[in-house]
Formats: C-alpha cells, structure tokens, sequence
C-alpha cells in the first residue's frame, strides 16, 4: 500500500480564497482523522470520522472550516473564506480497529498551507 | 481539563547510552496511549501502543511503560544511534477512537 496520500504538499493562497486538502486513506482503514500542526499549539485533531461518518467535530475551529468523506477512499478538508491564522500543517491519518482493540495511525506527509 | 505533559526541554544523551522520555496526563483515564517519532517536515511516525491492562511493551530497541496509578507512561530507547534524533510524541486516547498529542520531547544522540 502506498500509505496515506494527500494533496497538494504545498499551498499558497491569498487571504479570503478557498482551500481544499485533499486525503486518501489506507485501503481497509475505517478511521479518518484530521489534525493541523503549529510551533505555538503542537498537533490538534480537527475531525475524524468512522466508516465515512463524522464522529467528533469539536475541534473544528470555525464555520470556516468544513471536512467531507464521501466514500472510504477519499476526505476532504475546505475552509472558505481562509485567513493568515490559519497556516500550519494540515495532516490526514488513518487507522482501524481490529480484534485486539485500537491499532496505531498512519499519518500522510502533510499539507503545508500559507495564507497570505 | 485534559492534559498532557512532556519534557519540555531537548534531551542530549550519548550514543549507547539509554534515552528515557516521561510523558504524563491528568484528568483521565485512558484506555490506551501510542508514542510516535516525528523528524522534520514529516508526518508522525507510529511506533507502540499500550493498552492500559498492559504494563510494558517492548518492540526492539525500545520499551514503553504504562502505569495508571501514577497517570505517567515512560519510553525508553535502548543502545541509543544519532540516527534515533527526532522528536518524540505521546499520545493517550481520550474516548473512543479519539487521541490528543502531547508537543513532544526532542532527542538529540551525539555520535
């Protein structure tokens, strides 16, 4: 498998323009997760889902921001309008649970977003 | 409310010598708790997970402990390498599927 893909590496945008990050999990993974990292506030969980559920939001920061999974192969993560604060790394990561419990994540290389 | 704590500070060790990371949480109990290496511009890598009936797990070079009572897990690395420089998360669920990431300790091994 060739691991969590997302898309694009790199983002540049100007302030007040939409942004979609993209994911793609782990074939047979059933958990989705969004988290967003920067120096001041380490990595945080945005969103995850559960067989393309969303299952907890609570760390979406604003109505700005929204994430989709509309089939077990693809998520979404779009915020409109964007502002300077919310530059950081955006990371997607999936994992599933099997018979023994919880298994750890698998994490994609990142979305390094730059609103300017 | 939830909270995690790790060495805030860079820890410096000796190649061979053994790292030992602390990582503590207050305020809950949870079910189990995943420690990942993280290197620069790359996403975290997971390395071990300990579920809370479980009190040590080892995977090669490296032994994680999961104690409930003192809320504290520890993660050591045995027989250090500089290539084993990288900052190091903890990571204890809190309900469900759900897990929040400490900020990380950063290991430094000098040749």
């Amino acid at each position: 498998d060739a691991g969590v893909i997302q898309s694009p590496r790199h983002e540049v945008t100007e302030m007040g323009q939409e942004v979609t990050l993209r994911c793609k999990p782990i074939s047979g993974h059933d958990y989705l997760f969004w988290y967003r990292q920067t120096m001041m506030r380490g990595l945080e969980l945005l969103i995850y889902f559960n067989n393309n559920v969303p299952i907890d939001d609570s760390g979406m920061p604003e109505d700005r921001f929204s994430a989709k999974m509309p089939n077990a192969s693809f998520s979404t993560l779009k915020i409109q309008p964007s502002e300077p604060r919310d530059s950081a790394v955006y990371f997607c990561a999936s994992s599933y649970q099997g018979e023994l419990g919880y298994y750890g994540y698998t994490f994609g290389s990142g979305t390094r977003l730059t609103v300017v | 409310s939830q909270k995690i704590e790790q060495n805030s500070e860079a820890l410096n060790i000796q190649e061979g010598k053994t790292a030992t990371l602390t990582c503590n949480y207050t305020n809950y109990s949870p079910a189990y708790l995943q420690w990942y290496r993280q290197d620069p511009g790359r996403g975290p890598v997971f390395l071990l997970l300990i579920r809370e009936n479980e009190k040590e797990k080892r995977k090669e070079r490296l032994k994680v402990t999961f104690d409930t009572t003192l809320k504290q897990s520890l993660f050591h690395i045995t027989a250090s390498q500089p290539a084993d420089s990288a900052t190091y998360l903890c990571a204890p669920n809190t309900g469900g599927f759900k897990t929040i990431f400490g900020a990380g300790t950063r290991l430094f091994v000098k040749a």
